[in-house]
Parts: C-alpha cells; structure tokens; sequence
C-alpha cells in the first residue's frame, strides 16, 4: 500500500476524444509525476508538478497537460487521443528525501 | 541526462536458486538508485533504494543491491527465488538535484521456475 491511488482503473475511449485521469498524492508529498508505460517498455516521465506548478516534462507534446491541486490530487488530461496513447498511465508521489511512490495505474485503451 | 540499461530482458530461473538481475546506469552527475517490482497488471512497487552511505542496500522481500560507482551498476540480487518472485523487475535513476524524475530501464522479467 503506497497511499496513492488512481482513478478510474481501466478506460476505453475512441480516438479524437479526450480523458482525465485521476491521482491522489500521499499526504506531504509535494511532488507529483506522471510516467506513460507502454506495453512491454518502461515507464516513461510524462511531466512532473511541485507545489501546484509544473517543473519538469518529458517528450510528450502540448496535448498532455496536468493540474495539481492544493489537496494532494493531480489531474492527467490528453486530447484528441491517438492509437498510440493507448498505456498504463502512473502516477507517483515523492517525498523531498527522493524517490517515488506509485499508484494502481490507469490502462487506457483508445480504439 | 541519465540513462539506465538493464542487460538482460528475461531472466529465468529455478525455484530457491539466487539471481543477479544487471543494471547499468550513466550520468553526468551524481545519483540516487532504485528497483522497481510490477506484478501483473499492477502499479509500480519500490524493492529498495540507495540514496547515500553504504553501497550494499537491503531491501523488502529478501533482495539486496550493491552500488558500485567505478562500474556504474546497481545489480539486484536474491539468495533463494520464490515462485512469488515472478515479476517484472526496473531499475530507475535521477539525478541528486532536487525533483528530477526517474529514468527507468526496460525492465527484466523474472521468471521462477517450479
């Protein structure tokens, strides 16, 4: 039990749609990330937020965008979602020690 | 940057045998280190952490790693593999400045065998 939980757990969306996905951070944890994982790859960062602003994104382009709110929970948005997106989004937390505690994940399924 | 390569993709290995997974990582600057264990359709569990002191790191569930800065590596090991142990095994890096994300390896999936 890592104290972060995602939501929803799995999702199927057509592509051009759009979708949130949902995080709530352990308490204290004023870092948030989110990482992309592709089946039979790694995860890859996505974009990262401490204390409410971004501060740090990977290769992802615009449509990727996030919000983190005072409360510890963050918000993964994607539009006009492609083929491609289709993953395991995850999302972790991080004490100022470093390191990262991650959720479930969300599987989404764009067809 | 960091970079990580773990060199092997799949490890299979007999029931109470030990293992090494590798994990080589490159940076410019100093590091922290971590192992990551995914079980199926799971999120990301952390095995163990080196942050700074000693270069040999226990962590949960019987595996240790050892830091060696000469050779850039941080191979996991386990003296006696349970079928439980199957799993899908990353090494990740970041940097010691302040909030830089990880940078994970492929991952090596190990495989137990009865």
């Amino acid at each position: 039990e890592t104290g972060v939980t995602q939501s929803p757990t799995h999702l199927i969306k057509t592509r051009g749609q759009q979708v949130t996905l949902r995080c709530s951070s352990q308490s204290g944890h004023n870092t948030v990330s989110w990482y992309q994982q592709a089946l039979g790859q790694g995860p890859q960062f996505i974009f990262q937020y401490y204390r409410e602003e971004e501060n740090g994104r990977g290769n992802f382009p615009p449509r990727f965008s996030g919000l983190q709110f005072p409360n510890y929970s963050s918000e993964l948005n994607v539009n006009a979602l492609e083929l491609d997106d289709s993953a395991l989004y995850l999302c972790a937390s991080s004490p100022e020690t470093g390191g990262a505690f991650f959720g479930q994940g969300t599987r989404l399924t764009v067809v | 940057a960091q970079s990580v390569t773990q060199l092997d993709s799949q490890v299979p290995v007999f029931e109470e045998a030990p293992v090494e997974l590798r994990c080589n990582y490159s940076s410019s600057v100093s590091v922290y280190l971590f192992w990551y264990v995914q079980y199926p359709n799971q999120g990301l569990q952390l095995l163990l952490k080196y942050l700074s002191g000693s270069t040999l790191v226990k962590g949960i569930n019987g595996f240790e790693a050892e830091f060696n800065k000469s050779q850039t590596s941080f191979h996991l090991r386990k003296p006696s593999v349970h079928i439980s142990d199957t799993a899908e095994y990353f090494c990740a890096v970041t940097a010691w400045s302040g909030n830089t994300p990880l940078v994970f390896g492929k991952g090596t999936r190990l495989s137990v065998i009865a």
